[in-house]
């Protein structure tokens, strides 16, 4: 089945600093990649995705990059703010399987 | 974008007890239905998938008549927890939808 990694475990950045999360997944069939933002106590929220016939996708202050060959995608975030300090994850899908998640990045975006 | 709803969002029993959660997809049907624990600073660790009219299908090391699955209808889904422990206490989810996870607002269960 499917495994996700996810680097690094937790990432401290100064207020305006970019962000970069990396995932690796070992399954070839995995086609859809999602993102999600956990704050303490709620549900995740998904902030960005990307298919597996895109390479870069941009929304606003983020970005998720996506190498097929490699079989890594990763989440890059601009002008950081301390509103983007939580716990992201990452995750892989066969389009209609369950959802594999990586073990997250805690985030902290220091004032 | 659709909307999944999960109660209660937080629950106390006391240990031997059972506690049921409830999760509901209220603005599109779901013939499946994940749910996933996740413990103090963890990731979601899939418990078992929901399968409408069928069967759930547990992941590997979960006890199947301790975490029982009912997916009566197209929209509900429960996940009851049977003679619960403290070690069963812990954040738990259900997400639904294939080309998107929705998930539900999650249940805090606390055995005492």
């Amino acid at each position: 089945g499917e495994n996700v990694e996810q680097h690094p475990s937790t990432l401290s950045v100064q207020e305006g600093d970019s962000a970069v999360i990396k995932c690796t997944y070992s399954d070839s069939a995995s086609n859809y990649f999602p993102w999600y933002k956990q704050e303490l106590g709620k549900r995740p929220q998904l902030i960005i995705d990307i298919r597996s016939n895109v390479g870069e996708k941009k929304d606003q202050r983020i970005a998720v990059t996506l190498n097929k060959t490699a079989k890594h995608f990763s989440l890059h975030i601009t002008e950081t703010q301390p509103e983007d300090s939580a716990v992201y994850f990452c995750a892989a899908t066969n389009y209609g399987q369950n959802f594999v998640f990586g073990p997250g990045t805690r985030l902290s975006v220091l004032p | 974008g659709a909307v999944v709803s999960q109660h209660p969002s937080w629950v106390i029993c006391k240990s031997g007890t059972s506690v049921k959660i409830e999760c509901r997809s209220l603005d599109f049907q779901a013939t499946t239905m994940f749910w996933y624990r996740q413990f103090p600073k963890q990731s979601l660790m899939l418990m078992a998938t929901s399968n409408e009219g069928s069967k759930a299908t547990y992941e590997q090391g979960v006890e199947k008549d301790k975490f029982l699955i009912n997916h009566a209808s197209l929209t509900l889904s429960t996940l009851t927890v049977t003679s619960a422990h403290p070690e069963d206490s812990s954040f738990y989810i259900c997400s639904a939808g294939q080309s998107e996870a929705f998930f539900g607002q999650g249940t805090r269960l606390t055995v005492v």
